[in-house]
């Protein structure tokens, strides 16, 4: 069965510490994959995505991701978290050859960045 | 101003009433979604539509039902068979055309039901 799992459910570090959260797919087929983040009262946002090409992709807010093929796995990446990163993240797969764009989504990861 | 509407922002139900919720969009997007958010389980899909008349069931579709009578609005309807509809309900929509276009969300619809 397809699925998506991320492995951290809770992450509290201090500012300016490195944040890495962990993704991975069990999917039979090729991929497109997306890290959305959800500030406290706002809108699902999307962090940064990638359907091909270089297989680390960088995003807004200085996050990036890296696609492993070999390892089914999508890690997010910041050097150095600020308070506002205060967030929940969630990771998301679609199949290439899904033409209704649907996306299933990890369970998230809620991450607390204390002063 | 471009965007994805959902209303209300919190809703409460008795027990075994239907409640509709709404969901607008002006970015002239073809897809909508509807998904369900429930703290560690991440957003599950219930229902999506590609063009007017036409949705699809997501992976947890029962008691629930929808309608696209228009491309701009896709409302979401939590019936009395839904077991356990107390949750966070959001709207998605994608534009067609590239493959590579993402899913944008609606600020949700907080439903109670007690």
């Amino acid at each position: 069965a397809q699925s998506v799992s991320q492995h951290n459910h809770h992450v509290i570090l201090s500012e300016a510490a490195s944040l890495e959260l962990g993704c991975n797919y069990s999917y039979g087929g090729t991929v497109n994959l997306f890290w959305y983040v959800q500030y406290p009262g706002q809108h699902l946002q999307l962090l940064l995505k990638y359907f091909s090409g270089d297989p680390l992709v960088k995003g807004i807010k200085g996050f990036e991701a890296e696609f492993i093929k070999s390892k089914f796995s999508f890690n997010l990446r910041k050097p150095s978290v600020q308070w506002s990163d205060t967030a929940e993240y969630f990771c998301a797969v679609k199949l290439t050859t899904d033409s209704w764009g649907k996306l299933q989504f990890g369970a998230g990861t809620q991450v607390v960045v204390t002063p | 101003d471009g965007g994805i509407t959902q209303s209300p922002k919190y809703l409460f139900r008795k027990e075994g009433q239907n409640v509709t919720l709404s969901c607008e969009q002006n970015l002239n997007h073809d897809a909508m979604y509807w998904y369900r958010q429930d703290p560690g389980q991440g957003l599950r899909l219930i229902y999506y539509s590609q063009i007017v008349n036409d949705f699809q069931k997501g992976d947890i579709a029962e008691g629930y039902s929808v309608s696209r009578e228009k491309k701009e609005s896709f409302p979401l309807t939590v019936t009395s068979a839904q077991k356990n509809p107390t949750a966070f309900y959001l709207c998605a929509s994608r534009p067609r055309g590239a493959q590579d276009n993402e899913q944008f969300f609606g600020p949700g619809t907080r439903l109670t039901v007690l």
